[in-house]
């Protein structure tokens, strides 16, 4: 089983709300990832959880703040967000020893108003 | 600046016909690469992985690390129209390996 799930699938929300993604797998995988993914651009590196603890953070605006509560959960809470922020938000993990294969979720499509 | 190229195509091919997808890095000391197919408003699924010198195949895909060239490339044998989608390479950092640059990307279409 290969599976990542995230929720919502879509989201609006405007520029004052508060929100947040999930992502969830249950494969053992013990380094988890958020991406985000923007038209026809690769994906780019977000947040990186190793064993529950923050491994790498690309410089990333402080609007988006990840949250690992165990080995198989995953959110990025949304807060103040702008328009430019609008994209396909990647969830994906990993064996987390020395096999780096990700395994990505399906996204969350989110729009900022 | 660690870069990966890939040309962004579209790269055409007849189906039953090969495919192949090529990639540069700039990192000497990168470690693992890896290939992921990219359908439109989907997300990455990943195909190959590859980590040593030389050919590894799976299936239809053969995916080739040439580390001293800085190279690695993806055949795709006896294309089929569903093979058509963005195809990513990836390169992973060797501290650590957690940090992944992708490629652009190349768009296949396979025709039939």
């Amino acid at each position: 089983d290969t599976e990542v799930t995230q929720t919502p699938k879509h989201l609006v929300m405007g520029m004052t709300n508060k929100k947040s993604l999930k992502c969830e797998q249950h494969m053992g995988h013990r380094a988890m990832y958020w991406y985000k993914q923007k038209a026809k651009k690769p994906p780019e590196l977000m947040f990186v959880y190793s064993y529950e603890k923050l491994s790498i953070n690309e410089s990333v605006p402080s609007r988006f703040s990840p949250e690992c509560p165990n080995s198989s959960l995953l959110n990025l809470h949304l807060h103040a967000l702008q328009p430019e922020d609008s994209a396909l938000y990647l969830c994906a993990s990993s064996r987390g020893d020395s096999s780096y294969e990700q395994y990505f979720g399906p996204g969350t499509r989110l729009t900022v108003t | 600046q660690k870069e990966v190229e890939q040309n962004s195509g579209p790269l055409s091919v007849p189906e039953g016909a090969i495919a192949s997808l090529n990639c540069t890095y700039s990192d000497r000391g990168s470690q693992s690469f890896f290939w992921y197919r990219q359908y439109s408003g989907k997300s990455p699924e990943l195909i190959m992985f590859i980590y040593s010198n030389g050919d590894k195949e799976d299936g239809r895909f053969t995916a080739q690390l040439n580390k001293a060239s800085q190279y690695v490339s993806l055949l795709i044998r006896d294309s089929q129209p569903s093979d058509s989608a963005t195809y990513l390479c990836a390169v992973n950092e060797d501290t650590g390996g957690f940090k992944t640059i992708f490629g652009a990307g190349t768009r296949l279409f396979v025709k039939a």
